[in-house]
């Protein structure tokens, strides 16, 4: 139980363009939906908190008009990536949490983002 | 002072001996806690939580010290598959939302 899958896994993609990553949770309602990014030999840095239904929090620094983020249903999150430019290339990864999971969460497989 | 710190390593262990590593957290109001494991180029996998008093999942045990506010991960047997970066986590007070560590990074040698 507990499967999130994330989808591409990898995107290379030209300097402004935009990029979408889905996230969904495969066999449990995700009540709150996370967005991380991660570069290479650091921590995982949280971007950004989302509720279903609800306008995504942002964490200080993050700008929401750049990662967009819509999680219109309990198995769906989408991050969109405006404009992209090489420094936004990173590791993104989405993880999720279901109501009666408490504070656990579980991550999808992350999606790898080479801008060019 | 971070949230939540951890040794950075690498911690170069044997294969089959006993490794163990601590996590300090900042906010004595957390209540959740947590160890993910990390491998190279890879999502975080949920390893365990850490409950108050302390468990265990085979050579696996996680202990919690809320009086000096750290969680501590003991590995015993090491195996070569156990190398990987250790995360930590502390939940924030709102909205769930968990509060990492930068990781430990073990690696098991034969």
């Amino acid at each position: 139980g507990a499967v999130v899958s994330q989808h591409p896994s990898r995107v290379i993609c030209k300097s402004g363009t935009s990029v979408k990553i889905e996230c969904r949770s495969l066999d449990f309602q995700a009540t709150t939906m996370f967005w991380y990014r991660q570069f290479p030999k650091q921590s995982l840095m949280l971007m950004a908190t989302s509720n279903e239904g609800s306008k995504a929090t942002y964490e200080q620094g993050v700008e929401k008009d750049k990662f967009l983020i819509n999680h219109a249903s309990l198995t769906l999150s989408t991050l969109t990536v405006t404009s992209a430019h090489p420094e936004d290339s990173s590791f993104y990864i989405c993880s999720a949490r279901e109501f009666l999971m408490g504070d656990t969460q579980y991550f999808g497989p992350g999606t790898r983002l080479t801008v060019l | 002072r971070k949230e939540v710190e951890q040794d950075p390593g690498p911690f170069n262990v044997p294969e089959g001996a006993t490794v163990a590593f601590n996590c300090t957290y900042s906010n004595s109001a957390s209540q959740s806690f947590f160890w993910y494991r990390q491998d190279c180029r890879k999502e975080p996998k949920l390893l365990m939580s850490v409950y108050s008093s302390g468990n265990e999942d085979g050579r696996f045990t996680a202990q919690l010290n809320r009086a000096s506010q750290y969680i501590s991960l003991l590995i015993r047997d090491s195996k070569l598959s156990d190398s990987a970066t250790y995360l930590c986590a502390v939940n924030r007070d709102s909205n769930y939302q968990l509060i990492w560590g930068a990781g430990t990074k073990l690696i098991i040698k034969p």
